[in-house]
This record gives C-alpha cells, sequence and structure tokens, in this order.
C-alpha cells in the first residue's frame, strides 16, 4: 500500500517571501505520478503542480516548483514571492500507473500568506 | 481540463434522512469519483463510478449507505443514506479526461451539515 506523509500540519509565511513545503511517500512502484493540489477556503481543490516519477527533471508553474527526490522518495513544494491569494490547504498526492486512478492523499499543509 | 459543477453546494439535513448530490461535467470524461473529506481532514476516496454498471466502493464504504449512479459519461449521482452527524462532510466528486493516471479534476464540493 502508498502512503504519503505531509509532517507539516501547519506553516506561515510573509508575502513575497519563499515557502516549501514537504512531502515524503512509501511506495514499491517505479512508475507514478506526484501532484500538489491547492484547497483555498472557497473548498475547491485547483492542482497546482504535477510531475511523473520517469521524468528526472523538476516541475514548474510559474511561481510554483517542485524538488523531486526518487531515491528519497520526496517531493516538496516550493512556492516563491508568496501572495495572499496563496493561503490554503496543499495536500501532495500519489497514483501508481497502471492502476484505476486511486488518488493517495497526504494529510495536507494548512498555508497562511501574512503582510 | 473540465468544468465540474455539483448541486447542492451545501445542505443542513435532519438525522435519517437522506440526500442526493449531483455532479455534472462539461464534457465526457473516463472515469468519475467521489470523495469525503470530514472536518479538518484529507480526502477519503468512496467510490468509483462506473457509466452503466454498479459503483466500485472503497473499503468502509457500503452501496446500502453511499448508493451512486453514473447513467452518462458526464453525470453522476452519489446518495448519502439514513444520515446520522457523522456524516456531516464535504463531499467531492471528480473526474479524469483521459487516460486513468491523467490529472483528476474536482468539483468546488457540497458541505453537509447533519443535526
Amino acid at each position: 500500500a502508498q502512503t504519503v506523509t505531509q509532517s507539516q500540519p501547519e506553516m506561515s509565511v510573509q508575502e513575497a517571501e519563499t515557502v516549501t513545503l514537504s512531502c515524503t511517500y512509501d511506495t514499491s512502484e517505479s512508475n507514478y505520478y506526484l501532484f500538489w493540489y491547492k484547497q483555498p477556503p472557497s473548498r475547491q481543490m485547483i492542482l497546482v503542480i504535477r510531475q511523473e516519477a520517469y521524468k528526472q527533471q523538476n516541475a514548474t508553474e510559474n511561481r510554483f516548483s517542485v524538488n523531486f527526490q526518487k531515491a528519497a522518495k520526496s517531493f516538496s513544494l516550493k512556492i516563491s514571492d508568496s501572495q495572499l491569494g496563496d493561503t490554503a490547504m496543499y495536500f501532495c498526492a500519489f497514483i501508481p500507473t497502471g492502476t484505476a486512478s486511486k488518488l493517495t492523499f497526504g494529510t495536507g499543509t494548512r498555508l497562511q500568506v501574512t503582510l | 481540463s473540465a468544468v465540474i459543477s455539483q448541486k447542492p453546494s451545501r445542505d443542513i439535513c435532519q438525522r435519517g434522512t437522506s440526500l442526493t448530490i449531483q455532479c455534472q461535467v462539461d464534457s465526457q470524461v473516463t472515469m468519475m469519483f467521489w470523495y469525503r473529506q470530514q472536518p479538518g481532514q484529507s480526502l477519503t476516496l468512496i467510490a468509483t463510478a462506473n457509466q452503466g454498471s454498479e459503483a466500485t466502493y472503497e473499503s468502509g464504504f457500503v452501496i446500502d449507505k453511499f448508493p451512486i449512479s453514473r447513467p452518462n459519461l458526464t453525470f453522476s449521482t452519489l446518495t448519502v443514506s439514513n444520515m446520522s452527524p457523522e456524516d456531516s462532510s464535504i463531499y467531492l466528486c471528480s473526474v479524469v479526461v483521459g487516460s486513468p493516471t491523467d490529472t483528476q479534476y474536482f468539483g468546488p464540493g457540497t458541505r453537509l451539515t447533519v443535526l
């Protein structure tokens, strides 16, 4: 069975600063996909970024980037130039290839961006 | 991606009653799922909604409690039956547009409170 661990229940960052959210996972699969989702207070789950395990290059989407360390089974999210609108719950999620799309979610990190 | 709507967005119900939640997608999708998010918690998969056949339920969820329909490729319903206060949660549907390991997109959720 796969597990996803987010060890930081809550984090805070000042506007315009950079913050890194941690995620580790446990799997025996060799090929899989990893995701970061954002859930603001409005509760809509929004995809932030997606990483394919067979790609060595770290995914980037504007101010969001990941540090994917396959050997260490680590998948951290870096948010640069934080904005007030980044305030949300962030969930790390994992899915192995060859399955029926059963995402495994971490417990989430609540990020507060302050002035 | 896909545009997903859910009805109702929120409801307050009495113990012992049932509520049906609708999920409508603006395009045909490969797979549809139903999740539960209890207060302050992560997402738990309830079931995969299969078009034209019975849903596939995860451990701990049964059809009598959470009957699901999916009559076509763009619509599904989840019923929460014989509700108790423990059923108070956010219920989200999600869809996959392409292959099973493609990104899941989520609806806005239905916030259910059971008194």
